[in-house]
Protein backbone atom coordinates (compact mmCIF):
# COMPACT_ATOMS: atom_id res chain seq x y z
CA UNK A 1 0.00 0.00 0.00
CA UNK A 2 1.02 3.19 -0.45
CA UNK A 3 1.67 5.60 2.38
CA UNK A 4 4.11 8.71 3.37
CA UNK A 5 6.02 8.95 6.46
CA UNK A 6 6.94 12.60 8.14
CA UNK A 7 8.55 13.63 11.03
CA UNK A 8 8.96 15.46 13.40
CA UNK A 9 5.12 15.86 14.76
CA UNK A 10 6.32 18.87 16.42
CA UNK A 11 9.06 21.12 16.37
CA UNK A 12 10.45 24.28 18.84
CA UNK A 13 13.17 25.66 17.53
CA UNK A 14 14.94 29.13 18.51
CA UNK A 15 15.38 31.66 16.04
CA UNK A 16 18.30 31.51 13.94
CA UNK A 17 18.69 27.84 14.49
CA UNK A 18 18.75 25.55 11.47
CA UNK A 19 15.94 23.35 10.20
CA UNK A 20 15.74 19.81 8.93
CA UNK A 21 12.19 18.17 8.17
CA UNK A 22 12.24 14.77 6.56
CA UNK A 23 9.23 13.10 4.34
CA UNK A 24 9.15 9.31 2.41
CA UNK A 25 7.03 7.57 0.55
CA UNK A 26 6.32 4.13 0.57
CA UNK A 27 4.72 1.79 -2.26
CA UNK A 28 5.60 4.25 -5.16
CA UNK A 29 8.07 4.83 -7.08
CA UNK A 30 9.01 8.07 -9.30
CA UNK A 31 6.52 10.49 -7.29
CA UNK A 32 5.89 14.18 -7.02
CA UNK A 33 7.19 15.51 -3.97
CA UNK A 34 5.19 18.77 -2.38
CA UNK A 35 6.48 21.06 0.93
CA UNK A 36 3.02 22.68 1.33
CA UNK A 37 2.79 25.36 4.67
CA UNK A 38 -0.31 26.35 6.68
CA UNK A 39 0.42 29.13 8.60
CA UNK A 40 -1.63 30.24 11.49
CA UNK A 41 -5.18 31.97 9.68
CA UNK A 42 -4.00 31.51 6.59
CA UNK A 43 -4.54 28.69 3.99
CA UNK A 44 -2.01 26.07 2.56
CA UNK A 45 0.89 27.49 0.64
CA UNK A 46 3.05 25.27 -1.96
CA UNK A 47 6.43 25.92 -1.17
CA UNK A 48 8.55 23.33 -3.28
CA UNK A 49 8.11 20.50 -5.59
CA UNK A 50 10.00 18.27 -7.21
CA UNK A 51 9.08 15.45 -9.87
CA UNK A 52 12.79 13.97 -9.98
CA UNK A 53 15.60 13.23 -7.97
CA UNK A 54 17.37 16.58 -7.59
CA UNK A 55 14.70 18.39 -9.27
CA UNK A 56 13.25 20.65 -7.10
CA UNK A 57 11.14 24.07 -8.25
CA UNK A 58 10.58 26.83 -5.45
CA UNK A 59 7.05 28.70 -5.47
CA UNK A 60 7.76 31.71 -3.47
CA UNK A 61 11.00 33.33 -2.55
CA UNK A 62 11.79 32.29 1.37
CA UNK A 63 13.71 31.39 4.10
CA UNK A 64 13.30 27.51 3.20
CA UNK A 65 15.34 25.33 0.53
CA UNK A 66 14.00 21.50 -0.29
CA UNK A 67 16.65 18.50 -1.42
CA UNK A 68 15.43 14.93 -2.73
CA UNK A 69 18.24 12.81 -2.39
CA UNK A 70 16.74 9.74 -2.98
CA UNK A 71 13.37 8.55 -5.22
CA UNK A 72 11.21 8.49 -2.26
CA UNK A 73 12.46 11.34 -0.10
CA UNK A 74 12.14 14.77 0.09
CA UNK A 75 13.71 17.31 2.63
CA UNK A 76 12.95 20.49 3.78
CA UNK A 77 15.18 22.83 5.66
CA UNK A 78 16.89 25.95 6.28
CA UNK A 79 19.97 27.71 7.79
CA UNK A 80 18.74 30.04 10.45
CA UNK A 81 15.02 29.91 11.35
CA UNK A 82 12.84 33.41 11.09
CA UNK A 83 9.85 33.92 13.46
CA UNK A 84 7.68 33.54 10.13
CA UNK A 85 8.70 30.31 9.47
CA UNK A 86 6.35 28.97 12.62
CA UNK A 87 3.46 26.63 10.95
CA UNK A 88 1.97 23.40 9.65
CA UNK A 89 3.99 21.67 7.36
CA UNK A 90 2.68 19.21 5.62
CA UNK A 91 4.67 17.03 2.98
CA UNK A 92 2.39 15.03 -0.40
CA UNK A 93 2.69 13.06 -3.32
CA UNK A 94 0.92 12.32 -6.21
CA UNK A 95 1.60 10.20 -9.20
CA UNK A 96 0.92 12.00 -12.49
CA UNK A 97 -2.06 13.64 -11.24
CA UNK A 98 -4.05 14.51 -7.98
CA UNK A 99 -5.52 13.77 -6.02
CA UNK A 100 -2.71 14.03 -3.63
CA UNK A 101 -1.65 11.42 -0.40
CA UNK A 102 -0.66 14.29 2.62
CA UNK A 103 1.65 13.48 5.41
CA UNK A 104 0.51 14.27 9.10
CA UNK A 105 2.29 17.53 9.27
CA UNK A 106 4.84 18.56 11.12
CA UNK A 107 4.14 21.88 13.55
CA UNK A 108 6.96 23.98 13.61
CA UNK A 109 7.52 26.85 16.40
CA UNK A 110 10.15 28.95 16.36
CA UNK A 111 10.79 30.65 19.47
CA UNK B 1 -3.94 32.98 -12.79
CA UNK B 2 -5.77 30.00 -11.01
CA UNK B 3 -7.06 30.98 -7.73
CA UNK B 4 -9.97 29.37 -4.82
CA UNK B 5 -11.76 30.94 -2.95
CA UNK B 6 -14.21 29.49 -0.06
CA UNK B 7 -16.37 31.06 2.61
CA UNK B 8 -14.88 32.14 5.54
CA UNK B 9 -15.88 30.09 8.98
CA UNK B 10 -15.79 29.18 11.13
CA UNK B 11 -19.12 28.05 11.05
CA UNK B 12 -20.91 26.47 13.85
CA UNK B 13 -23.63 23.67 13.98
CA UNK B 14 -25.83 21.84 15.74
CA UNK B 15 -25.62 18.09 15.04
CA UNK B 16 -28.51 16.97 11.99
CA UNK B 17 -28.24 20.36 11.07
CA UNK B 18 -28.01 20.95 6.98
CA UNK B 19 -24.22 21.68 5.64
CA UNK B 20 -23.39 24.20 3.06
CA UNK B 21 -19.72 25.40 2.31
CA UNK B 22 -19.46 28.10 -0.87
CA UNK B 23 -16.38 27.47 -3.13
CA UNK B 24 -15.77 29.48 -6.12
CA UNK B 25 -12.68 29.07 -8.89
CA UNK B 26 -10.90 31.00 -10.98
CA UNK B 27 -8.87 28.87 -13.40
CA UNK B 28 -7.54 28.37 -17.21
CA UNK B 29 -8.61 25.23 -19.00
CA UNK B 30 -10.66 22.55 -17.33
CA UNK B 31 -9.37 21.52 -13.81
CA UNK B 32 -10.73 18.78 -11.62
CA UNK B 33 -12.00 19.90 -8.60
CA UNK B 34 -11.53 18.44 -5.00
CA UNK B 35 -12.58 19.15 -1.13
CA UNK B 36 -9.89 17.69 1.67
CA UNK B 37 -10.60 17.61 5.18
CA UNK B 38 -8.58 18.27 8.21
CA UNK B 39 -9.32 16.84 11.70
CA UNK B 40 -7.67 18.35 14.65
CA UNK B 41 -4.05 18.00 14.79
CA UNK B 42 -4.03 15.79 11.57
CA UNK B 43 -3.11 16.30 7.94
CA UNK B 44 -5.00 16.55 5.19
CA UNK B 45 -7.38 13.76 3.78
CA UNK B 46 -9.10 13.63 0.30
CA UNK B 47 -12.97 13.99 1.12
CA UNK B 48 -14.46 14.06 -2.73
CA UNK B 49 -13.35 14.94 -6.09
CA UNK B 50 -14.95 15.73 -9.48
CA UNK B 51 -13.06 15.61 -12.64
CA UNK B 52 -15.51 17.72 -15.12
CA UNK B 53 -17.99 19.71 -15.34
CA UNK B 54 -21.59 18.25 -14.23
CA UNK B 55 -19.60 15.41 -12.24
CA UNK B 56 -21.09 15.39 -8.64
CA UNK B 57 -18.35 14.01 -5.96
CA UNK B 58 -19.49 11.88 -2.69
CA UNK B 59 -18.30 10.41 -0.11
CA UNK B 60 -19.13 10.04 3.64
CA UNK B 61 -22.86 11.46 2.99
CA UNK B 62 -21.10 14.92 1.63
CA UNK B 63 -21.69 15.98 -2.17
CA UNK B 64 -20.49 18.40 -4.06
CA UNK B 65 -21.39 19.25 -7.73
CA UNK B 66 -18.86 20.82 -10.33
CA UNK B 67 -20.63 23.80 -12.16
CA UNK B 68 -18.77 25.27 -15.01
CA UNK B 69 -21.59 27.85 -15.67
CA UNK B 70 -21.16 29.27 -12.02
CA UNK B 71 -17.34 28.19 -11.65
CA UNK B 72 -18.48 26.54 -7.94
CA UNK B 73 -18.00 23.78 -6.38
CA UNK B 74 -20.08 24.06 -3.24
CA UNK B 75 -19.43 21.02 -0.99
CA UNK B 76 -22.93 19.94 1.32
CA UNK B 77 -24.32 17.40 3.97
CA UNK B 78 -28.17 16.75 4.89
CA UNK B 79 -26.90 16.02 8.43
CA UNK B 80 -24.06 16.53 9.96
CA UNK B 81 -22.47 14.99 12.85
CA UNK B 82 -20.09 15.99 15.37
CA UNK B 83 -17.42 13.41 14.03
CA UNK B 84 -17.71 16.25 11.35
CA UNK B 85 -15.96 19.04 12.98
CA UNK B 86 -12.65 19.62 11.05
CA UNK B 87 -11.18 22.25 8.93
CA UNK B 88 -12.47 21.61 4.83
CA UNK B 89 -10.43 22.58 2.02
CA UNK B 90 -11.67 23.24 -1.61
CA UNK B 91 -8.56 22.96 -4.06
CA UNK B 92 -8.36 22.77 -7.82
CA UNK B 93 -5.73 20.98 -9.73
CA UNK B 94 -3.77 22.66 -12.72
CA UNK B 95 -1.36 20.85 -14.83
CA UNK B 96 2.13 22.71 -15.31
CA UNK B 97 4.01 20.57 -17.93
CA UNK B 98 4.55 16.92 -16.39
CA UNK B 99 3.79 17.90 -12.66
CA UNK B 100 0.32 18.57 -11.28
CA UNK B 101 -0.08 21.60 -8.59
CA UNK B 102 -2.64 21.80 -6.30
CA UNK B 103 -4.28 24.96 -5.51
CA UNK B 104 -5.93 25.76 -2.28
CA UNK B 105 -8.58 27.57 -0.78
CA UNK B 106 -8.51 29.02 2.77
CA UNK B 107 -10.31 26.42 4.64
CA UNK B 108 -13.24 26.80 6.34
CA UNK B 109 -13.33 25.58 10.38
CA UNK B 110 -16.69 23.34 11.05
CA UNK B 111 -17.62 23.04 14.54
CA UNK B 112 -20.75 20.91 15.13
CA UNK B 113 -22.31 20.61 18.61
CA UNK B 114 -23.96 18.25 20.20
Amino acid sequence: SQTIHQWPATLVQPVGSPLSLECTVEGTSNPNLYWYRQAAGRGLQLLFYSVGIGQISSEVPQNLSASRPQDRQFILSSKKLLLSDSGFYLCAWSVESPPFLFGSGTRLTVV
Amino acid sequence: GNSVTQMEGPVTLSEEAFLTINCTYTATGYPSLFWYVQYPGEGLQLLLKATKADDKGSNKGFEATYRKETTSFHLEKGSVQVSDSAVYFCALSHSGGSNYKLTFGKGTLLTVNP
